[in-house]
């Protein structure tokens, strides 16, 4: 299992949008509605925000959204707000009762 | 409210095993994947395997057949994870997270991380 495919930084203004993306087969992110994406600050544990490709757990801000298309999945964050500041983690079932994480995506708020 | 609590920082040294616990509060520890996950220093997750304590069948990635073992004890809501031939690539941060209820694949309640270094 080769890991998923994020950029390695993002940024945005407080108030505006970012869009993280995460590539990658048909083999686990194209094959499965199975995305989660994490947050996580240094130091504490992950923290879940979005699973099965597009739903939120309860606590999550709507701010969070999830998709997916193709191989190819994405977590959008409008209304950006300081304490977004995190790496953020994709994860996609691949198949076998196996998960694979992404690289992560460090953002940043300007 | 489901916590999980883990046992305390290890020191090893190279070649030897590490074997870390996760147990849970709550009546639906055992019906629920329990994932084991860590972090290197500077790197990103990486997911190493899971179990369903009431089944007690675990599946690991397969970077780490042969070397991770993980069981769960369903009389104290208890999940561990021993990793073996450990080398410094080892050092990290080792979090067990549970499934979240009513969906697949998705880990919504961790562990505070266990820090396991591997020094000689």
């Amino acid at each position: 299992q080769s890991a998923l495919t994020q950029p390695p930084s993002a940024s945005g203004s407080p108030g505006q949008s970012v869009t993280i993306s995460c590539t990658g087969t048909s083999s686990d992110v194209g094959g499965y509605n199975y995305v989660s994406w994490y947050q996580h600050h240094p130091g504490k544990a992950p923290r879940l925000m979005i699973y099965e490709v597009n739903k939120r757990p309860s606590g999550v801000p709507d701010r969070f959204s999830g998709s997916k298309s193709g191989n190819t999945a994405s977590l959008t964050v409008s209304g950006l707000q300081t304490e977004d500041e995190a790496d953020y983690y994709c994860n996609s079932y691949a198949g076998s009762n196996t998960l694979v994480f992404g690289g992560g995506t460090k953002l940043t708020v300007l | 409210q489901v916590q999980l609590v883990q046992s305390g920082a290890e020191v090893k040294k190279p070649g030897s095993s590490v074997k870390v616990s996760c147990k849970g509060s709550g009546n639906t520890f055992n019906t629920y994947t329990i994932n084991w996950v860590r972090q290197a220093p500077g790197q990103g997750l990486e997911w190493m395997g899971g179990i369903i304590p009431i089944f007690g069948t675990p599946i690991s990635a397969q970077k780490f057949k042969g070397r991770l073992t993980i069981t769960a004890d369903k009389s104290t809501s208890t999940a561990y994870m021993e990793l073996s031939s450990l080398t410094s690539e080892d050092t990290a941060v080792y979090y067990c997270a549970r499934d979240l209820i009513g969906a697949f694949y998705a880990m919504d309640v961790w562990g505070q991380g266990t820090t396991v270094t591997v020094s000689s």
